[in-house]
């Protein structure tokens, strides 16, 4: 069966620190993947998605960046965080367009 | 630029009762509609996904159906549990891979 995993779990980092969130799915290949963040009291608004390895279409610009360096391992960035940027971060892959879409369970970031 | 609307934003009920939770979206040209679970603090299940040309979709005690042409879902929960208490989101697919999210419905069951 398919499983994905996030981590960490939860961060705390000052404003203007850089950061990496990692996502890695097992049990399939060359699924599509997506990053999303839920920031407090608004829907999850979609960050990143990819259809296969080096591609990454952004969907709001931001300052963040995603990267597919494997075909089941994606990752967020950013070289400076800010304080807008604190939020529950989730990803997700489906295995294909207009397939059902499986989420971890999140990395909340905290900016102090 | 779409946009899902979910209501009501909580929603508490006794153990046992039927309920409908409600999801509507402002452009009907949509690929599928997906309904998800979310527990504090925790990711999203997915619950049911109905495609454009569906009706409706069932699983267990959950029955999603689908009005494409008024902008509109309801996610039907029989017999609740406490275990149901959670927030329930509904996400329409429009182009490519974007899911556009609804706030979501806090739903309590009371024992």
């Amino acid at each position: 069966s398919q499983t994905i995993h996030q981590w960490p779990a939860t961060l705390v980092q000052p404003v203007g620190s850089p950061l990496s969130l990692e996502c890695t799915v097992e049990g399939t290949s060359n699924p599509n993947l997506y990053w999303y963040r839920q920031a407090a009291g608004r829907g999850l608004q979609l960050l990143f998605y990819s259809v296969g390895i080096g591609q990454i279409s952004s969907e709001v610009p931001q300052n963040l960046s995603a990267s597919r360096p494997q075909d089941r391992q994606f990752i967020l960035s950013s070289k400076k965080l800010l304080l807008s940027d604190s939020g529950f971060y989730l990803c997700a892959w489906s295995k294909g367009d207009g397939q059902p879409q499986h989420f971890g369970d999140g990395t909340r970031l905290s900016i102090l | 630029k779409q946009e899902v609307t979910q209501i009501p934003a909580a929603l508490s009920v006794p153990e046992g009762e039927n309920l409908v939770l409600n999801c509507s979206f402002t452009d009907s040209a949509i690929y599928n509609l997906q309904w998800f679970r979310q527990d504090p603090g925790k990711g999203l299940t997915s619950l049911l996904l109905i495609q454009s040309s569906q009706r409706e979709q069932t699983s267990g005690r959950l029955n999603a159906s689908l009005d494409k042409s008024s902008g509109r879902s309801t996610l039907y929960i029989a017999a609740s549990q406490p275990g149901d208490s959670a927030t329930y989101l509904c996400a329409v697919r429009g182009g490519a891979n974007n899911l556009f999210f609804g706030t979501g419905t806090r739903l309590t069951v009371i024992p």
